[in-house]
């Protein structure tokens, strides 16, 4: 079946610093790739997201690449802050499904943490 | 703006009991789905609708039940809850099926 697989599982930076997380989905007709970050206690927040007819997308300190051939797409965060930590998920979407609307395979998660 | 609104935030149930979880939003989206999340599991599907009187089952709906009768509400029922049903429920809404998911705060349950 449909399947994400997102690395590293835990991820710990310096603040300033770069984090990059990488998934990897199985579904090729997947097309719409979003990124949630998910603070202590409070439901998974989208940062970001990208569609399949684009390969880059940049908000700020955030950018998601995507590469349609190998299936993966990753997250990039610059100059990291002790406010970036939390953990992140990456998404897939493949609107094949028509009547299962909205419907998103998510990554198992990546802890960061950015240390002051 | 209230968003998506998940009550309660903590349960704790015994094995064999019955509960609901309750979810409302205010922003007329048409879809609306439930999700479990377990350690190194990510979310899950378990349930969701397209819209008021449609449901469908997601990745694991086995001991839950949905119902749409409003626009607004998508309750998930638990009919005999199961130490396995221990984890921490999100409900979703969006105002399509292309469009960003909105994520309610959580219901973290314990059933012992």
């Amino acid at each position: 079946g449909e399947n994400v697989e997102q690395h590293p599982s835990t991820l710990s930076v310096q603040e300033g610093d770069s984090a990059v997380i990488k998934c990897t989905y199985s579904d090729s007709a997947s097309n719409y790739f979003p990124w949630y970050k998910q603070e202590l206690g409070k439901g998974p927040q989208l940062i970001i997201d990208i569609r399949s007819n684009v390969g880059e997308k940049k908000d700020q300190r955030i950018a998601v690449t995507l590469n349609k051939t190998a299936k993966h797409f990753s997250l990039h965060i610059t100059e990291t802050q002790p406010e970036d930590s939390a953990v992140y998920f990456c998404a897939a979407s493949n609107p094949l499904n028509y009547n299962q609307g909205g419907k998103l395979i998510f990554g198992q998660g990546t802890e960061l943490s950015v240390k002051p | 703006n209230a968003g998506v609104t998940q009550t309660p935030k903590f349960q704790v149930l015994k094995t064999g009991q019955s509960m609901t979880l309750q979810c409302a939003q205010d922003m007329n989206h048409e879809y609306m789905s439930w999700y479990r999340q377990d350690p190194g599991m990510g979310l899950r599907l378990i349930h969701y609708s397209v819209g008021a009187g449609i449901t469908d089952q997601g990745e694991v709906p086995n001991g839950y039940n949905v119902s749409r009768s409003t626009t607004e509400d998508f309750p998930l029922r638990l009919l005999s809850a199961a130490p396995s049903q221990t984890s921490v429920y999100f409900c979703a809404s969006s105002y399509s099926r292309d469009d960003i998911q909105y994520f309610g705060a959580g219901t973290r349950l314990s059933v012992l």
